[in-house]
């Protein structure tokens, strides 16, 4: 079965400070992979997926196919990137699987 | 607003009673997605539609709970006979396939089942 792994509920960091958010799963074949993000008060929103290799408000996140990985990276966290952060790869039929997520909490 | 909608945003109802929840999705947006999410965790699959037709039901979803999209458009999902265990956001989300499978989230309907 196909499975996400946030290991971390919480990051809690100051503004500046880098943000490496840890997504691991488990998938045969290859998968495609997002990370969602929630506001506060907003909707769930796409934030970016591995097969763009774009950049969003900063954020990057690199497909490590060896380590089932699939981090999110900011090197300059901002307090607007306070959110519930979702990695999620596609399952069958394209649903979403999504990990349990991982709150950043930006301090000033 | 174009967006994803659901209705009601908020429902409380006593254990044993059915609640009927609506979701409109994008105009165009031929596959729908319901997930359900418990408070700590993140959403998860419910069921799916391509158009009118329901092509994935997860073991979530017991006899209990039924989903319907008629016309391919709104999808509404039942739950007969609640119990307090469903109490949870439930999710709604749209995609068409050009739009490389970005899901399009509503903001959900929290039921609480006392």
């Amino acid at each position: 079965a196909q499975r996400v792994t946030q290991p971390e509920k919480l990051l809690s960091v100051f503004k500046g400070a880098p943000v490496e958010l840890k997504c691991n799963y488990s998938y045969s074949g290859s998968p495609e992979l997002f990370w969602y993000v929630q506001y506060s008060r907003q909707r769930l929103q796409l934030l970016l997926r591995h097969i763009s290799r774009e950049s969003i408000k900063g954020f990057t996140a690199d497909l490590n196919k060896g380590e089932t990985s699939f981090h999110l990276k900011k090197p300059f966290a901002q307090e607007e990137d306070s959110a519930m952060y979702y990695c999620a790869p596609l399952g069958g039929y394209n649903k979403l699987i999504f990990g349990a997520g991982t709150r950043l909490a930006v301090h000033p | 607003d174009t967006g994803v909608s659901q209705d009601p945003r908020h429902k409380i109802t006593k254990r044993g009673q059915n609640v009927t929840f609506r979701c409109d999705p994008i105009s165009e947006h031929n596959r729908l997605y319901w997930y359900r999410q418990t408070l700590g965790q993140g959403p998860e699959f419910l069921t799916y539609f391509q158009n009118e037709a329901q092509l994935e039901k997860s073991r979530l979803l017991s006899d209990r709970f039924s989903a319907e999209r008629p016309k391919g458009s709104f999808s509404t999902l039942e739950i007969q006979r609640t119990e307090q265990g469903d109490s949870a956001m439930y999710l709604c989300a749209s995609t068409r396939q050009t739009e490389q499978e970005t899901q399009y989230f509503g903001p959900g309907t929290r039921l609480l089942v006392l």
